[in-house]
């Protein structure tokens, strides 16, 4: 089973900063790797797909990069309405898993 | 308009076992595989089953694995998840979702959840 990572686990962030989101995978899993957002309450939006994919509907500022086991989220400039939980999920280790990652919470600083 | 509405869920005893439902609309159905995510109380994703398309390949974590069964009954619009065997660890939110093609991909709509409680 690919074991995902990510880092920090919380960050702490002003307005208006910029904001980068690290995914680690325990073996490749090319650009098969996805993005949510989750705020208190709510169910997760997906952001990203093929690692750097904008999902329909999602502001410019979400950004992501990477491919094999190391990939990023970045948000260019964090808004009021991005404080929020973070995951990264793999969809390349079928049919083992498509597992993800334990979330990164960005909070306001 | 996708809408996914999960029903089946609520308190069981260890061992026991629950079918959760799932009726979608909005899509056409059987052009996306589909999956049940679920979230313990306080805590992050967790990936339980997909289904493709036509249902003829079903995937599982390895934690659900022998005790649980995802369906799909393609004339219906509707989705399942058996469960057997429960445990206090199968405590939690499990969300109905669609995913974003016909074979197993990201997930790109949710449904509200649908509680499952697991105590005596």
């Amino acid at each position: 089973e690919t074991m995902m990572t990510q880092s920090p686990a919380t960050l702490s962030v002003s307005p208006g900063e910029r904001v980068t989101l690290s995914c680690r995978a325990s073996q490749s899993v090319s650009i098969n790797l996805a993005w949510y957002q989750q705020k208190p309450g709510q169910v997760p939006r997906l952001l990203i797909y093929g690692a750097s994919t904008r999902a329909t509907g999602i502001p410019a500022r979400f950004s992501g990069s990477g491919s094999g086991t190391d990939f990023t989220l970045t948000i260019s400039s964090l808004q009021s309405e991005d404080f929020a939980v973070y995951y990264c999920q793999q969809y390349n280790n079928w049919p083992r898993g498509f597992t993800f990652g334990p979330g990164t919470k960005v909070d306001i600083k | 308009e996708v809408q996914l509405l999960a029903s089946g869920g609520g308190l069981v005893q260890p061992g026991g076992s629950l079918r959760l439902s799932c009726a979608a609309s909005g899509f056409t159905f059987g052009n996306y595989a589909m999956s049940w995510v679920r979230q313990a109380p306080g805590k992050g994703l967790e990936w339980v089953s997909t289904i493709v398309g036509s249902g003829g390949s079903t995937y599982y974590a390895d934690s659900v694995k022998g005790r649980f069964t995802i369906s799909r009954d393609n004339s219906k619009n509707t989705l399942h998840l058996e469960m057997h065997s429960l445990t206090a660890a199968d405590t939690a939110l499990y969300f109905c979702a669609k995913d974003l093609t016909i074979a197993a991909a990201p997930i790109s709509d949710w449904g509200q959840g649908m509680l499952v409680t697991v105590s005596s």
